[in-house]
């Protein structure tokens, strides 16, 4: 079975410091793709950052950064100066092709609630 | 704007009824998806489609019904024998297209049994 695992429930971080959100992941799959996705108070799922497995170079998006450790199954993201509007649940998640042809899944983590303390 | 439209918001079920969640995209994607989330939970995955008229069960089916007859819609049905179906529903939608493999979501609809 494929799994993620995110091991900080909460967190919580000081107005324009620099915070990493930890994750592990379990496959069998050499071909995937990585995600974190921010889920603020009004419950939508919003796309922060994407990775794909075979990209040795780590992802970045303006103060948000991966460190992808392939082999180790590790995809961790790092917030810099962070800001109060990054409050909000983050989830990790890997996308492996499904069953069918052509078909893709996403499995998520539980997430980790990040608090942005002014 | 291209994105993906889910309603209604909010909507309360009476015991026994049928309800069903609307969700059209217009991002042209291949693929479509229904996620189920309770308060502190992660996602769950209750369906998914990869083309029209086809469509799969995920981890949590019991309960619910889908269809897929255009590219645009897929409607998730919450029928009276899913039991405890108050819940936050996400429909999400990818393209599946190698290096543009990406998962977008809705707003997301709120689902209350009185």
């Amino acid at each position: 079975a494929q799994t993620v695992t995110q091991s900080q429930p909460e967190m919580s971080v000081q107005e324009a410091e620099t915070v990493t959100l930890s994750c592990t992941y379990d496959t069998s799959e050499s071909n995937y793709y990585l995600f974190w996705y921010k889920q603020p108070p009004s419950r939508q799922m919003i796309l922060v950052i994407r990775q794909e497995a075979y990209k040795q170079q780590n992802a970045t998006e303006n103060r948000f950064s991966v460190n992808f450790q392939k082999a180790a199954k590790s995809f961790s993201l790092k917030i810099s100066d962070s800001q109060l509007g990054d409050t909000a649940m983050y989830f990790c998640a890997f996308m492996t092709r499904g069953s069918g042809a052509g078909s893709y899944q996403l499995t998520f983590g539980k997430g980790t609630k990040l608090s942005v303390i002014p | 704007d291209g994105g993906i439209t889910q309603s209604p918001k909010y909507l309360f079920r009476k015991e026994g009824q049928n309800v069903t969640l609307s969700c059209e995209q217009n991002l042209n994607h291949d693929a479509m998806y229904w996620y189920r989330q309770d308060p502190g939970q992660g996602l769950r995955l209750i369906y998914y489609s990869q083309i029209v008229n086809d469509f799969q069960k995920g981890d949590i089916a019991e309960g619910y019904s889908v269809s897929r007859e255009k590219k645009e819609s897929f409607p998730l049905t919450v029928t009276s024998a899913q039991k405890n179906p108050t819940a936050f529903y996400l429909c999400a939608s990818s393209t599946n297209r190698g290096s543009e493999n990406t998962i977008y979501f809705g707003e997301g609809s709120w689902l209350t049994v009185v």
